[in-house]
């Protein structure tokens, strides 16, 4: 089955600096690949995704990079806020067959704290 | 548009006992997954539910069940309940054949 490593587990950062996260995965089957933020007690909600026919994605301070050849893709955050403190996670789903639909598979999560 | 709801939000079950936790599916999405997320972890897919029926499960053993209902909304039961089991639990909605899932705010569950 398919899995997912994130790093790093913790990542500290200044206000109005650059964050990045990566994920390795291990399914060449795997075509979408989503980042969820998780605040403390809230649900993981989805910032960013990408399909495999995409290399690079971006929505404003967010940008995500995939290469499929590698098998890792990478979550960017520019000019980070402390509201952007929380829990991300990368995740990666295969689309086979139909039956994969909800079946992504999460990477263990970085906890991002950005200082004012 | 409503998201997706889940009850209870909190509960405390000691082992061997049985749980029943519900949820509400976004408007329009008609496919269900459930996914158990430990302490420090990310969410791990227990089984998913499309058209009333199981189309999809995780590493998780036979007493880890499931229902989906007539107007999509679903169950997630679980029997003797273990210590391990406590978790949040989530829940997620999405459009059949769809990539994005909306995720309820989850159950949490201890077991003591």
């Amino acid at each position: 089955g398919e899995n997912v490593e994130q790093h790093p587990s913790t990542l500290s950062v200044q206000e109005g600096d650059s964050a990045v996260i990566k994920c390795t995965y291990s399914d060449s089957a795997s075509n979408y690949f989503p980042w969820y933020k998780q605040e403390l007690g809230k649900r993981p909600q989805l910032i960013i995704d990408i399909r495999s026919n995409v290399g690079e994605k971006k929505d404003q301070r967010i940008a995500v990079t995939l290469n499929k050849t590698a098998k890792h893709f990478s979550l960017h955050i520019t000019e980070t806020q402390p509201e952007d403190s929380a829990v991300y996670f990368c995740a990666a789903k295969a689309n086979a067959g139909g039956t994969s639909y909800g079946k992504l598979t999460f990477g263990q999560g970085t906890i991002l704290t950005v200082h004012p | 548009e409503t998201g997706v709801t889940q009850s209870p939000t909190h509960l405390i079950k000691t082992r061997g006992q049985q749980v029943t936790l519900r949820c509400s599916s976004q408007s329009g999405h008609n496919t269900v997954s459930w996914y158990q997320q430990a302490l420090g972890q990310g969410p791990q897919f227990i089984f998913q539910y499309y058209r009333e029926e199981e189309n999809g499960r995780g590493n998780f053993p036979p007493r880890f069940s499931g229902l989906q209902f007539p107007n999509y909304s679903s169950e997630l039961n679980v029997n003797a309940l273990e210590l391990d089991d406590s978790a949040l639990y989530l829940c997620a909605s999405s459009f059949p054949g769809a990539n994005v899932l909306t995720f309820g705010a989850g159950s949490r569950l201890t077991v003591l």
